[in-house]
């Protein structure tokens, strides 16, 4: 069984910090995503990294997944209260096993950012 | 709006009861996945199915099934319920057989499920 660890479980931070976000497992996986789920709503995909070692920009937010694809980061620049949300990983198996394809879920990050 | 619908939005049902929750995906995609989310075990995959077929399973208990119709939308109906099933399923979509890259998954608002 793959399993996702994500730290921490827990954000508070005022407006203007920076923040990182980590999710790290024993396994390898062909993909990492990171989602973003507000109250009342459904996860929504942010990014999709699938090099080892590659990093993705989107606005304030930079992703990165590890060399060896086991582990990725979202950092978060000058966080603003329209971040606040719960922040999801989630990695896709490795070709070639009955799961390839299949998302396994961190526990998620819940980041509060306080104006 | 991801496109994902599902019914309803909120259920409240006793012990021993049984429920359907209904989701019809994007339009276009072919692949609908059902997930379990509660505050201890996080957003756990129960189930997938790719046109009309059982793709994939997960941790989906006995009592739980799901089905898939020729017009895409899919159903998953939970019986003999218990107090730990609260929680809430979603279901995601995606045009391809699995999660992808190119085939990335949509999800739903959810049905909030809560066992009294």
């Amino acid at each position: 069984t793959q399993l996702l660890e994500q730290s921490p479980q827990f954000l508070s931070i005022q407006e203007g910090e920076n923040l990182t976000v980590y999710c790290n497992s024993s396994s390898v996986f062909s993909s990492l995503q990171w989602y973003r789920q507000e109250p009342g709503e459904g996860p929504v995909l942010l990014v999709t990294v699938v090099t080892g070692g590659e990093v993705k920009k989107l606005k304030r937010l930079t992703f990165q997944f590890g060399d060896a694809r086991k582990d990725s980061s979202l950092h978060i620049t000058a966080a603003q209260p329209g971040d606040t949300g719960l922040y999801l990983c989630a990695g896709a198996a490795n070709a070639g096993g009955t799961s390839y394809g299949k998302l396994t879920f961190g526990q998620g990050t819940i980041l509060t950012v306080h104006p | 709006d991801s496109g994902v619908t599902q019914t309803p939005k909120h259920l409240i049902t006793a012990t021993g009861q049984r429920v359907t929750l209904r989701c019809s995906p994007r339009s276009g995609d072919l692949s609908v996945y059902w997930y379990q989310q509660s505050l201890d075990q996080g957003l756990q995959f129960l189930i997938q199915y790719y046109n009309g077929e059982e793709r994939a399973k997960g941790n989906i208990l006995e009592r739980f099934s799901a089905q898939q119709f020729p017009d895409l939308h899919s159903e998953l109906n939970l019986s003999s319920l218990e107090l730990g099933d609260s929680a809430l399923y979603f279901c995601a979509s995606s045009v391809g057989p699995q999660s992808s890259y190119n085939s990335p998954l949509h999800f739903g608002n959810g049905t909030r499920l809560t066992v009294t």
